[in-house]
């Protein structure tokens, strides 16, 4: 069946240190992948998306790339802030298998000053 | 803006009691979803619905069920609580086309079951 598997946190890093958040995928065919992200007390918001092999989503200085060969769509930014601190959910949809989107466990990123 | 309205932010319940969760969403949206988020296990697929009168089973059906009587309505209801369904609940709403998979959010409702 269709799973994400993505790093556990928490992950905790100074402001305008380099995040990545590891995240792969088991489907069958051609899924289109998500990133979403949940800010505290709130609920969760799109970040990015990508429909395709190699194929990169990006957004607000984030951005993941869709690779195929190795079933993987890791979340990275070059420099955080502590406004980046949230839980981010990596997530696939597999359209043969109808509407269902199908989350990860989520990773909590705490962004020190 | 898609707006995605959770009727209660917060509920206590007792076991056995029967609970209504209400969701709305403004955007004629077909696709409508309930997750239940729990630490360490991400959300969860409950139930969903892509058309009025329309329900598939998610993933953790057991012990809840759901309406859809207007397009822009999908109720979640458990007709007897459990203290095992305490729990964080997230309405979504969902485009179609190639789109698929884009979600909006409510807020989320927050159920203690004693």
């Amino acid at each position: 069946g269709n799973s994400v598997t993505q790093m556990e946190g928490p992950v905790t890093l100074s402001e305008e240190a380099f995040l990545t958040i590891n995240c792969t995928y088991t489907a069958t065919g051609y899924p289109s992948l998500f990133w979403y992200v949940q800010y505290p007390g709130e609920g969760l918001q799109l970040l990015l998306k990508a429909t395709k092999a190699d194929d990169k989503g990006s957004n607000k200085g984030f951005e993941a790339t869709y690779r195929k060969e190795t079933t993987s769509f890791h979340l990275e930014k070059g420099s955080v802030q502590v406004s980046d601190s949230a839980v981010y959910f990596c997530a696939l949809i597999n359209l043969t298998g109808g509407f269902k989107t199908i989350f990860g466990a989520g990773t909590r990123l705490f962004v020190k000053a | 803006d898609v707006k995605v309205t959770q009727s209660s932010r917060y509920l206590v319940k007792r076991t056995g009691e029967k609970v209504f969760l209400e969701c709305v969403q403004d955007m004629d949206h077909e696709n409508m979803f309930w997750y239940r988020q729990d630490p360490g296990l991400g959300l969860r697929l409950i139930y969903f619905s892509y058309d009025v009168k329309m329900k598939e089973k998610g993933d953790i059906p057991e012990g809840y069920s759901v309406s859809r009587e207007k397009k822009e309505r999908f109720s979640l209801i458990l007709e007897s609580a459990s203290t095992n369904q305490t729990s964080m609940y997230l309405c979504a709403s969902g485009l179609t086309g190639r789109r698929t998979g884009e979600l909006f959010f409510g807020e989320g409702s927050r159920l203690t079951v004693l």
